[in-house]
Parts: structure tokens; C-alpha cells; sequence
């Protein structure tokens, strides 16, 4: 089975720090993504994790709890463009992509 | 550009109706997975095919079926439409890696398809 939650929608100012979190309970796990998603476009890789820590790539920082089945994403200097859905995602089992992803975390950017 | 090409962009079409979905990877790409948008599902994953052979289903309905044709591209087929499988349709594949070795889904612009 498999469940992957996430808050729905967050609203945060130009140039603040936005934290987006996902707790996942599933069947097996190897590997949490994060996915940006801006409305009507394809799910564009973010980030990914698969071991306990902090991931810093930029703007952006994932960090993950496997014991927890907690993840969160960090977007630091928020910016106009940064306003999409955040999706994240569990891969169940190594060697396949067949992910199962939350619903989606809509961030609003505003000035 | 992620290079993976899917036709239509978007389609409408009646209830009861059939519709095929395209997708064409990248050179060199033998996976391709399906996954599915509705609004109050998320994306589901349906179905994948390696080099031509099926080797995943998902939460795949009956009414639909996919192949992988030689060349490497795949198509959907969904059948007997009705109003709920309006929703976006993405094909995917994996060649791209992480610096750590991971294998990451590279998303096409995908398929909007309205079922009136």
C-alpha cells in the first residue's frame, strides 16, 4: 500500500523562505523525489534523496527521515517563477521508476 | 525541451469515444512509462514498457491498453472514454541520472484530454 500526504497550498512573499513538507507511509522504499510543476506543464526534477540528510542544490535543499517517512523541501529567495505545485514522490523498489506520487503542495509566490 | 515528444497536446472528444495517445522518446530511450493527472488523483503511474516489452501495469483500466512499437515509440489507447478519465496524460522516460546514480523520470509536455 501506499500513502504519500501533503499539505494542499501555501501562499509566501518574494525573496522569503517557503518549507513544503511530505510524509510518506509505503510498502518498501528506495528513494524520495521532489518534482516542480507549473500549471498545465510537465513535472520537472527537483531533487532527490535516499539517504538520511540535507541535500543542497542552489536555492533549494531536501532533506529526508527515513525513520520518520518524512521529507521536506526548502526554497530559500523565493521568486515569482517558484510559483507551481511541489510534488513529491516515493520509488518503492531500486532499478524502476513506477513512483507513486503525492497529490501536491501549490505555492503562491506574491510580491 | 526534455526531448520526450507527445501528440495530441489536446484532445476533445465524446463519452463512449476512442482516443490514441503518442509518445515518442528520445534517441537511445527503451523506457517509457504512463502516468496519469486528474485533479483529484495526482499523478498515477499506468503502465511502463521497455524495449517493447510490458514490463510494469499500474493502476490501468481495463478500457485502456498501451504499446511500444519497434521504433521506440508508444502509444495509449483509451477506450469506451468517460467523463472522469478527462485529465492529463504524461509519457516518461529514465535515462537521465543523478550525480549520485539515480535514475530520474523526464517528463513530456503531455496530453489534455477532455471528455465531454
Amino acid at each position: 500500500g501506499q500513502n504519500i500526504d501533503q499539505p494542499t497550498e501555501m501562499t509566501a512573499t518574494e525573496g522569503a523562505i517557503v518549507q513544503i513538507n511530505c510524509t510518506y507511509q509505503t510498502s518498501g522504499f528506495n528513494g524520495l523525489f521532489w518534482y516542480q510543476q507549473h500549471a498545465g506543464e510537465a513535472p520537472t526534477f527537483l531533487s532527490y534523496n535516499v539517504l538520511d540528510g540535507l541535500e543542497e542544490k542552489g536555492r533549494f535543499s531536501s532533506f529526508l527521515s527515513r525513520s520518520k517517512g518524512y521529507s521536506y523541501l526548502l526554497l530559500k529567495e523565493l521568486q515569482m517563477k517558484d510559483s507551481a505545485s511541489y510534488l513529491c514522490a516515493v520509488r518503492r523498489q531500486y532499478g524502476n521508476n513506477r513512483l507513486a506520487f503525492g497529490k501536491g503542495n501549490q505555492v503562491v509566490v506574491i510580491p | 525541451d526534455s526531448g520526450v515528444t507527445q501528440t495530441p497536446k489536446h484532445l476533445i472528444t465524446a463519452t463512449g469515444q476512442r482516443v490514441t495517445l503518442r509518445c515518442s522518446p528520445r534517441s537511445g530511450d527503451l523506457s517509457v512509462y504512463w502516468y496519469q493527472q486528474s485533479l483529484d488523483q495526482g499523478l498515477q503511474f499506468l503502465i511502463h514498457y521497455y524495449n517493447g516489452e510490458e514490463r510494469a501495469k499500474g493502476n490501468i483500466l481495463e478500457r485502456f491498453s498501451a504499446q511500444q512499437f519497434p521504433d521506440l515509440h508508444s502509444e495509449l489507447n483509451l477506450s469506451s472514454l468517460e467523463l472522469g478519465d478527462s485529465a492529463l496524460y504524461f509519457c516518461a522516460t529514465s535515462r537521465y541520472r543523478t550525480a549520485s546514480g539515480a535514475n530520474v523520470l523526464t517528463f513530456g509536455a503531455g496530453s489534455r484530454l477532455t471528455v465531454l
